[in-house]
């Protein structure tokens, strides 16, 4: 069946540095690709999506590209802040429309 | 409405007692899903609805769980004879049929003491 492997944490960085969380797929077809940004006490929330092959999502200076030939979706942002602490969710929708996500990444940002 | 609505955002119950979590989903999303999410844990999936019917409810995780949905509209996520082990923070979503996005709501926090 369809699913999800992202990179696991916690991912602890200093304030400006890069970021890359990793997030590989199983699936049939040509799922949607998604990331879900969890911000502390708070619920969970679109960050970016990418529908087709080499689509680009981005969205608060992160990125991640649909990368069919790896079934990868990476996502990156080249300045972290410490604003951007959070739980980060890699997610696909396949062609049953049933919604998966992966384990989960904490970031933790430091000044 | 104009976002996915849960309800009660908090409930404390005794082991043993049967609960009942209700979810409203945004107005003509055809696809709800309900998740649980254990403290510091990733999210769980429980059962997923097209309309009012449930083509996915694999990750019910025994036959004290249980969810109906009507109208194609709101979902109730019943559990009956509540364990320690339910406590968690149950969500819900729900999207339109396709690559569209889901939209989460702010989850019931169980409390089985």
């Amino acid at each position: 069946g369809d699913s999800v492997t992202q990179m696991e944490g916690p991912v602890t960085l200093s304030e400006e540095a890069f970021l890359t969380i990793n997030c590989t797929y199983t699936a049939t077809g040509y799922p949607s690709l998604f990331w879900y940004v969890q911000y502390p006490g708070e619920g969970l929330q679109l960050l970016l999506k990418a529908t087709k092959a080499d689509d680009k999502g981005s969205n608060k200076g992160f990125e991640a590209t649909y990368r069919k030939e790896t079934t990868s979706f990476h996502l990156e942002k080249g300045s972290v802040q410490v604003s951007d602490s959070a739980v980060y969710f890699c997610a696909l929708k396949g062609a049953t429309n049933k919604l998966i996500f992966g384990t989960g990444t904490l970031l933790a940002v430091q000044p | 409405g104009a976002g996915v609505s849960q309800s009660p955002s908090n409930k404390v119950t005794e082991k043993g007692k049967d609960v009942e979590l209700r979810c409203d989903p945004i107005s003509g999303h055809t696809a709800l899903y309900w998740y649980r999410q254990s403290l510091g844990q990733g999210l769980e999936f429980l059962i997923y609805f097209q309309g009012n019917s449930a083509p996915d409810k694999s990750g019910l995780p025994s036959d004290r769980f249980s969810a109906e949905r009507t109208g194609g509209s709101v979902s109730t996520l019943t559990i009956q004879r509540t364990q320690q082990e339910d406590s968690a923070v149950y969500l819900c979503a729900s999207s339109q049929i396709g690559n569209t996005e889901a939209f989460f709501g702010q989850g019931t926090r169980l409390t089985v003491v």
